[in-house]
């Protein structure tokens, strides 16, 4: 079981709202900052988020992260049939010295 | 645009050494304050983090599988590399190699990886 827990899948309609949790602790994500990374299945996986809430060039806005305490969020907005994907959160543990991601989250279009 | 390519066999026996190659193109193994990483991801799971590599050889390993591995550079040929050895059919995965960037604030460790390669199966069968 992974240190950083997510839920193994969210749904909703098109155009409709998800939030995806990423709950850890405060050697992971309590101490440092979390990214979100997408994942379609035979692709890379692409970065979506980092410093918890920042985009890079690229990222759609529909696409927002934030954090607070030992936990993350990530939030998509209007979404898309082409969101269907895989997402993964991140961070650095100082406990453990190495990079842990979570679980993983698969986003379903109804 | 720096672009990541993994390279290696695709089918290791048991107890044999996987030994996979990252090639990069687009920039240097030696810019920059950038680890060089391995990832992988068992079929139905979820991503693993290997351990990474800085240009100047210093290296972090994941703690459960840090007894296996070694991550080396090759800067004349601007490429990394992974071994571990005595594989299992757990060791079975997609492979990925990606650029990490890592800064440190007084808010903590900024980590996160970008670009990746397209990642390259590795089966570990007889």
């Amino acid at each position: 079981q992974s240190v950083v827990t997510q839920p193994p899948s969210v749904s909703a309609a098109p155009g409709q709202q998800v939030s995806i949790s990423c709950s850890g602790s405060g050697s992971n994500i309590g101490k440092n900052f979390v990214s979100w990374y997408q994942h379609f299945p035979g692709a890379a996986p692409k970065l979506l988020i980092y410093d918890n809430h920042k985009r890079p060039s690229g990222t759609s806005d529909r696409f927002s992260g934030s954090k607070s305490g030992t936990s993350a969020t990530l939030a998509i907005t209007g979404l898309q049939i082409g969101d269907e994907a895989d997402y993964y959160c991140g961070s650095w543990d100082s406990s453990l010295i190495a990079y842990v991601f979570g679980d993983g989250t698969k986003v379903t279009v109804l | 645009q720096v672009l990541l390519q993994e390279s290696g066999p695709g089918l290791v026996k048991p107890s044999q050494t996987l030994s996979l190659k990252c090639s990069i193109s687009g920039g240097s193994i030696n810019s920059g304050t950038f680890y060089w990483t391995w990832i992988r991801q068992p079929a139905g799971g979820a991503l693993e983090w290997v351990g990474r590599i800085y240009s100047g050889g210093s290296t972090t390993y994941n703690p459960s599988l840090k007894s296996r591995v070694t991550i080396l550079v090759d800067t004349s040929n601007n490429q990394f590399s992974l071994e571990l050895t005595s594989v299992t059919a757990a060791d079975t995965a997609v492979y990925y190699c990606a650029r990490a960037e890592v800064t440190y604030s007084g808010d903590g460790v900024h980590y996160h990886f970008d670009p990746w390669g397209q990642g390259t199966q590795v089966t570990v069968s007889s």
